[in-house]
């Protein structure tokens, strides 16, 4: 079982906006919209952002989104604020109901 | 709120077996997914597998052949069996719950499992 593949790192200023993706295959990623996004603090357990593709759980800030092409899910942050620094994990259903997730991005604001 | 706990030893022998119970609190453990993911400096988060309420279960094929994952419904909690274990299975482990729109919602705080002699 692999899995998906993001950017090492990401990093923006305040107020900017800034885009993860995570590239999977039609077995993944692009087979089902069961994509999910993660953000965790150093020391702290993963916090669910963003589900199902595009959809954010309650109290989770607007300024999360989510979408896919194809085989590539991606999450925006917009209006960038410092606690958004973080790590960001996306995961995606799999084939023979299995879960994969991404390698990881740290986000770091300028 | 549902509260997640991971118990268990800390340090564990090299070909051993690690073992970790997760009790949930807060709320019932039926009619759900409950999951054991792992993370490690180098690899990330890593899924383990999961158990239905129902006591169906799935295994990452990775770590199949040294897995189980059994659910106590009377004590609301459900454990992670891992064998042969080596240094590569040091990892911070955590349970955590999936919910109907096939996301994890809960997480416990996590657990740090040294495998060394």
């Amino acid at each position: 079982q692999s899995v998906l593949t993001q950017p090492a790192s990401v990093s923006g200023s305040p107020g900017q906006s800034i885009t993860i993706s995570c590239t999977g295959t039609s077995s993944d990623v692009g087979g089902y919209n069961h994509v999910s996004w993660y953000q965790q603090h150093p020391g702290k357990a993963p916090k669910l952002m963003i589900y199902g593709v595009s959809n954010r759980p309650s109290g989770v800030s607007n300024r999360f989104s989510g979408s896919k092409s194809g085989n590539t899910a991606s999450l925006t942050i917009s209006g960038l604020q410092a606690e958004d620094e973080a790590d960001y994990y996306c995961s995606s259903y799999a084939s023979s109901n299995t879960r994969i997730f991404g390698t990881g991005t740290k986000v770091t604001v300028l | 709120q549902v509260q997640l706990q991971e118990s268990g030893p800390g340090l564990v022998m090299p070909s051993e077996t690690l073992s970790l119970t997760c009790i949930v609190s807060g709320g019932s453990i039926s009619s759900y997914y409950w999951t054991w993911i792992r993370q490690t400096p180098e690899k990330g988060l890593e899924w383990i597998g999961y158990i239905h309420s129902s006591g169906s279960t799935k295994y990452n094929p990775s770590l199949m052949s040294r897995v189980t994952i059994s659910l106590d419904t009377s004590k609301n909690q459900f454990s992670l069996s891992l064998s042969s274990v080596t240094a590569a299975d040091t990892a911070v482990y955590y349970c955590a719950r999936v919910s109907t729109i096939v996301a994890v919602d809960y997480w416990g705080q996590g657990t740090l499992v040294t495998v060394s002699s």
